[in-house]
């Protein structure tokens, strides 16, 4: 069975300072896509990195980072100087082998405090 | 072109009525899914369309559920007598390669009361 994993269901960052979303998930596919979406309150959802299961570099995308750690199984983001429009809610989500839809995590909740 | 958009945004109905939303997809993106959401919840996969062809649907999809997709454009998903377990946000989100991630609307937010 394929499951995705997010452990943390709330978090509080200070503003300017690095916080670490952590995404474990299970598969026995050797082909899988790793995403993960923000979502703010008004609940578009938003793309923010993507990383390939055969990709040997992790994804940076500006302020956003994927810690890929293919042996754990684990698919952590970064963000690094958190800013207060960074308050959301932000979902991991992976696609399988020869199967477009996404499959996602339960969420984790992240409020950035001034 | 301004990315994938959902109408209504929101919409109210009385238990047992029927419901249709639309969604819009980005022109050239020939992917086109559905997503249901609870709040709390990430989204769940509900079905995907490949231009016109509807491909998959899940479960969750009872037959009191239909999606379609004319000519591979915009896609429609109705609710036929809405139940209160129907509440949600409902998603629609379109893709060409999944290479570069998929584009979502904003959802439409179904109240059944």
């Amino acid at each position: 069975a394929q499951k995705i994993t997010q452990t943390q269901p709330g978090m509080f960052v200070q503003e300017k300072e690095a916080v670490t979303l952590d995404c474990t998930y299970d598969t026995s596919d050797q082909s899988y896509g790793l995403f993960w979406y923000k979502q703010p309150s008004s609940g578009e959802m938003i793309f923010l990195i993507y990383q390939g299961s055969y990709d040997e570099q992790n994804a940076t995308e500006g302020r956003y980072s994927l810690n890929f750690q293919k042996a754990r199984k684990s698919a952590n983001l970064v963000i690094s100087a958190s800013q207060l429009g960074d308050s959301a809610m932000y979902f991991c989500a992976m696609t399988f082998s020869n199967d477009y839809k996404l499959s996602f995590g339960a969420g984790t909740t992240v409020t950035v405090r001034a | 072109d301004t990315g994938v958009s959902q109408n209504p945004r929101h919409k109210i109905t009385k238990r047992g009525q029927n419901v249709t939303f639309r969604c819009d997809p980005i022109s050239e993106h020939n992917r086109l899914y559905w997503y249901r959401q609870t709040l709390g919840q990430g989204p769940e996969f509900l079905t995907y369309f490949q231009n016109e062809a509807q491909l998959e649907k899940s479960r969750l999809l009872s037959d009191r559920f239909s999606a379609e997709r004319p000519k591979g454009s915009f896609s429609t998903l109705e609710i036929q007598r809405t139940e209160q377990g129907d509440s949600a946000m409902y998603l629609c989100a379109s893709s060409q390669t999944e290479l570069y991630g998929y584009t979502f609307g904003s959802g439409t937010r179904l109240t059944v009361v």
